[in-house]
């Protein structure tokens, strides 16, 4: 049974430039959220997606963005890099119909790190 | 707005013995849920023990526990029989009940990091 899997491993990218971050979510999953994790901080909510929609927004710019596909499986978008995006961005996933939104387990990825130079 | 607090940046503890991370939380909302996350090195979060508001009994997971005082908004981990594998960050979160119209995103605190000594 596959985890959250996250892609790419590793992005450097520099100021200014584009970046999408990839996400499969755990078998029988319907639900992805993404997190930034700055070094030495707890993870921060950036957005949600149930199917195919943006469910709920954490406090980030417009510049961040993301879809989900009909497989489920999701893309974070970061355009206008800046050196604050530097952080891990963290993948979950979980199922809606068991338990709703709340009452469900979410499952975590490895994360991936993006460095902006 | 939910916070969650966790005031102990670092915490050591000798193999085998008992450790207790701290945490305080704020909130005006009645149905939630309360995590413990682990994160080693390898970076992924690992749920270690969950706790349902409306549960009145602290929950247990082998050598993890929690102390749910709901009243004074604190839900502190023990961990018991320490082991090396315990080493990592860990970090409490707060989930909003499904009747609040929140999708259920997570509210992390800032992490404390657990030593353990052999």
């Amino acid at each position: 049974d596959a985890g959250v899997t996250q892609s790419p491993t590793h992005l450097i990218k520099t100021r200014g430039q584009q970046v999408t971050l990839r996400c499969s979510p755990k078998s029988g999953h319907d639900t992805v959220s993404w997190y930034q994790q700055a070094l030495g901080q707890g993870p921060q909510f950036i957005f949600q997606y149930y199917e195919e929609e943006e469910r709920q927004r954490g406090n980030f710019p417009d510049r961040f963005s993301g879809h989900q596909f009909p497989n489920y499986s999701s893309e974070l978008n970061v355009n206008a890099l800046l050196l604050g995006d530097s952080a891990l961005y963290l993948c979950a996933s979980s199922h809606r119909r068991l338990g709703g939104f709340s009452g469900n387990t979410i499952y975590f990825g490895v994360g991936r790190w993006l460095t902006v130079v | 707005a939910q916070t969650v607090t966790q005031s102990q940046p670092e915490m050591s503890v000798q193999e085998a013995e008992t450790v207790t991370l701290s945490c305080t939380y704020d909130t005006s909302e009645s149905d939630y849920y309360l995590f413990w996350y682990k994160q080693p090195p390898s970076r992924q979060m690992i749920l270690v023990i969950r706790q349902e508001a409306y549960k009145q009994q602290n929950a247990t997971e082998n050598r993890f526990s929690v102390n749910f005082q709901k009243a004074a908004k604190s839900f502190s981990l023990k961990i018991s029989d320490s082991q090396l594998g315990d080493a990592a960050m860990y970090f409490c979160a707060y989930r909003s009940g499904e009747g609040s119209g929140n999708t259920g995103k997570l509210i992390f605190g800032q992490g404390t990091t657990l030593q353990v000594k052999p």
